[in-house]
């Protein structure tokens, strides 16, 4: 069964560089989800699309922001990029329904230097 | 506001043992969705299981088992007979009921089955 896809898996940047990492949700689904877990920590939620719109924004610098696309990838853009931002960072998709699981990629590792 | 309480931060057992991971949570909201999420060592999220707040019916799949209390707010998993595959961090997490609601991730149990 097709996954949601993550790209790229690893991601090392410098201080105050530019970082885009994409996402490709299960084919169908309507809504993107993305997470950062640092180290040790639980996943916690940045921003979700529904319906290339977005529905709910948690914790997401201003330096983040986020889209949706017409065929449903996601991409999320992080500029000015901090050593904090170390992290590794998931999307998830699931179909809108509030009974519908998350599905989680493999994420992306970044790593700021 | 959510909130998803895992008490345990690390358990260690023997192969073969069963194992109990306890999940506590709070919500305001009367219908919600429960889920346990399974991180191995590779970094990946895998779903597991998901109840429904209105269904308190317990089940077992597997060698996974549930056990759902809405009187306590507890959503306690159970790995039975234990493996080293089963080795992983679990996170228990809960949704609201509003369409493309976020996961609320508790802060995880780090299983650790050894030989």
């Amino acid at each position: 069964a097709a996954g949601v896809i993550q790209s790229p898996r690893h991601l090392i940047k410098e201080k105050r560089e530019t970082a885009t990492l994409k996402c490709y949700p299960i084919p169908r689904h309507d809504t993107v989800y993305w997470y950062q877990q640092g180290p040790g920590q639980d996943p916690q939620f940045l921003i979700s699309f529904y319906e290339k719109m977005q529905s709910d924004k948690g914790s997401i610098p201003d330096r983040f922001s986020a889209q949706q696309f017409s065929d449903y990838h996601s991409e999320l853009n992080m500029s000015s990029l901090e050593l904090g931002d170390s992290a590794l960072y998931f999307c998830a998709s699931s179909l809108g329904g509030v009974n519908s699981p998350l599905h989680f990629g493999n994420g992306t590792r970044l790593t700021v230097t | 506001a959510q909130k998803v309480t895992q008490a345990q931060t690390e358990i260690s057992v023997v192969e073969k043992e069963d194992v109990t991971l306890d999940c506590v949570y709070e919500t305001r909201d009367t219908t919600y969705y429960l889920f346990w999420y399974k991180q191995p060592p590779s970094g990946e999220l895998v779903f597991l299981i998901r109840r429904n707040s209105f269904d308190e019916q317990n089940e077992i799949s597997g060698r996974y088992s549930w056990n759902f209390q809405k009187s306590t707010s507890s959503f306690n998993f159970t790995i039975t007979a234990s493996q080293v595959v089963d080795s992983a961090v679990y996170f228990c997490a809960l949704r609201g009921a509003g369409t493309a609601s976020k996961l609320t991730f508790g802060t995880g149990t780090r299983l650790q089955v050894t030989l």
